[in-house]
C-alpha cells in the first residue's frame, strides 16, 4: 500500500515569491491535513480537507491556503513568501474516524531567503 | 495554557531500562490519544494510539490513559539507542472533529 507522497521533497524561494506544495494521501483516505513544522513552534496545524471542503483551518495569515480535488490529491500554496515561512510542511492523510491517527508523507522542505 | 503539553526534555535513559513519557491535555472532550515518532531530519511516524482509560500494550511500548486526570504516557521497556527520538502526544478532540493537536515533543536520549 502506498504511503502519503508529498512534492517537491526540497525548495529554495526568495521572499515575495509564491510557492505550491503538492500531496497525495494513502489511497482511500479522504482527509488531508497540512502542518508546518519549525524548530521553536513545533508541529502547527495548517488546515484540514474532507472531500474537497475545507473542515478545519488553523491561525495563520490567509497567505496561506489550500485545496482538494476530487481524487483526494491536496495542495497547499503560500503566497507573498516570508522569512519566517521557512520551515518543513507535512501533508497527512486519514480515513474520517475518530479512533484513527493521522500517516504523514515525508515532507517538504521550504527555504525562503 | 497550551493544549497538549509535554516535557520537551531531553530525557536520558540506558540502554535497557525504561523510558517513561508523558502527556498532559486541557479539558476537553477528548476522544483518542496518539504517540508519535520523529527521527532527526523524519517526518512524525505513528507509534501507538489509546481511546480508553487503562493500559495498551503494543511490543515493548505500552500506552496508559487516564482521563480523570487528563494523562496519557507512553512507557518503552528495554530501551535501545535506536529508540533515541522525539516523540510526540497527539489528541483528538471532539469539538476539532478530525483534527490533531500535538505536544511540543519530548527529546528521548537513550545511551549505550
Amino acid at each position: 500500500k502506498a504511503g502519503v507522497t508529498q512534492t517537491p521533497r526540497y525548495l529554495i524561494k526568495t521572499r515575495g515569491q509564491q510557492v505550491t506544495l503538492s500531496c497525495s494521501p494513502i489511497s482511500g483516505h479522504r482527509s488531508v491535513s497540512w502542518y508546518q513544522q519549525t524548530p521553536g513552534q513545533g508541529l502547527q496545524f495548517l488546515f484540514e480537507y474532507f472531500s474537497e471542503t475545507q473542515r478545519n483551518k488553523g491561525n495563520f495569515p490567509g497567505r496561506f491556503s489550500g485545496r482538494q480535488f476530487s481524487n483526494s490529491r491536496s495542495e497547499m500554496n503560500v503566497s507573498t513568501l516570508e522569512l519566517g515561512d521557512s520551515a518543513l510542511y507535512l501533508c497527512a492523510s486519514s480515513s474520517d474516524s475518530a479512533n484513527y491517527g493521522y500517516t504523514f508523507g515525508s515532507g517538504t522542505r521550504l527555504t525562503v531567503v | 495554557q497550551k493544549e497538549v503539553e509535554q516535557n520537551s526534555g531531553p530525557l536520558s535513559v540506558p540502554e535497557g531500562a525504561i523510558a517513561s513519557l508523558n502527556c498532559t491535555y486541557s479539558d476537553r472532550v477528548s476522544q483518542s490519544f496518539f504517540w508519535y515518532r520523529q527521527y532527526s531530519g523524519k517526518s512524525p511516524e505513528l507509534i501507538m494510539s489509546i481511546y480508553s482509560n487503562g493500559d495498551k500494550e503494543d511490543g515493548r511500548f505500552t500506552a496508559q490513559l487516564n482521563k480523570a486526570s487528563q494523562y496519557v504516557s507512553l512507557l518503552i521497556r528495554d530501551s535501545q539507542p535506536s529508540d533515541s527520538a522525539t516523540y510526540l502526544c497527539a489528541v483528538k478532540f471532539s469539538m476539532y472533529g478530525n483534527k490533531l493537536v500535538f505536544g511540543a515533543g519530548t527529546i528521548l536520549r537513550v545511551k549505550s
